[in-house]
């Protein structure tokens, strides 16, 4: 299993906002940035947001993110249908010292 | 333009080798942490390892330690991955990463699938 923990699934209709949340604990997300990355099937990863709030150029300001003590979440408002994908959280664990994911939201756009 | 193509995957008996690498022209690549990722059949992504610009700093997910060598040569923009005592499990489609550090990993290869079965 996943040292973060996310939902396996989540859907939502056009339009509407969503969020999918990430939990880890103090030697991960509760110590340092959370990371979110996009993945279509057959496809890389893509960086969707970085250092827990920022997003890369290019990336919609319809994905935003944010972080409370050990657990992160992922926003996307006003959903589209090319917004389905895989979704996942990363971060750098402290102890061990590795990067670690969550296992990955399969987001369903109805 | 950013560029990460990997090269030799294929399939491998369990207890064998294969040696993966990165070619990565287009950028200044000795100025970049690289990092592996993978991902297993129908599963999540995995963090296998990474390597500082100089090669002076490297770290491995546990259960690839001892087995997985991450090197680089800066002169020939590559990185690679020796991967010995291969084991069912480690099959997957890997990713060559460009790792900005607290920035994120930017730029992914198209990923090169290594199949470990008998």
């Amino acid at each position: 299993q996943s040292v973060l923990t996310q939902p396996p699934s989540a859907s939502g209709t056009p339009g509407q906002r969503l969020t999918i949340s990430c939990s880890g604990s103090s030697s991960n997300i509760g110590a340092n940035y959370v990371y979110w990355y996009q993945q279509f099937p057959g496809k890389a990863p893509k960086l969707l947001i970085y250092m827990t709030i920022e997003r890369p150029s290019g990336v919609p300001d319809r994905f935003s993110a944010s972080k409370s003590g050990t657990s992160a979440s992922l926003a996307i408002s006003g959903l589209r249908s090319e917004d389905e994908a895989d979704y996942y959280c990363a971060a750098w664990d402290v102890s061990p010292r590795n990067w670690v994911f969550g296992g990955g939201t399969k987001l369903t756009v109805l | 333009e950013v560029q990460l193509v990997e090269s030799g995957g294929g399939l491998v008996q369990p207890g064998g080798s294969l040696r993966l690498s990165c070619a990565a022209p287009g950028f200044t690549f000795s100025i970049y942490w690289m990092s592996w990722v993978r991902q297993a059949p129908g599963k999540g992504l995995e963090w296998v390892a990474n390597i500082r610009e100089d090669g002076t700093e490297i770290f491995y997910v546990d259960s690839v330690k001892g087995r997985f060598t991450i090197s680089r040569d800066n002169s020939k923009k590559s990185v690679y991955l020796q991967m010995n005592s291969l084991r069912v499990e480690d099959t997957g489609v890997y990713y060559c990463v460009r790792d900005r550090d607290w920035l994120g990993w930017d730029y992914w290869g198209q990923g090169i699938p290594v199949t470990v079965s008998s």
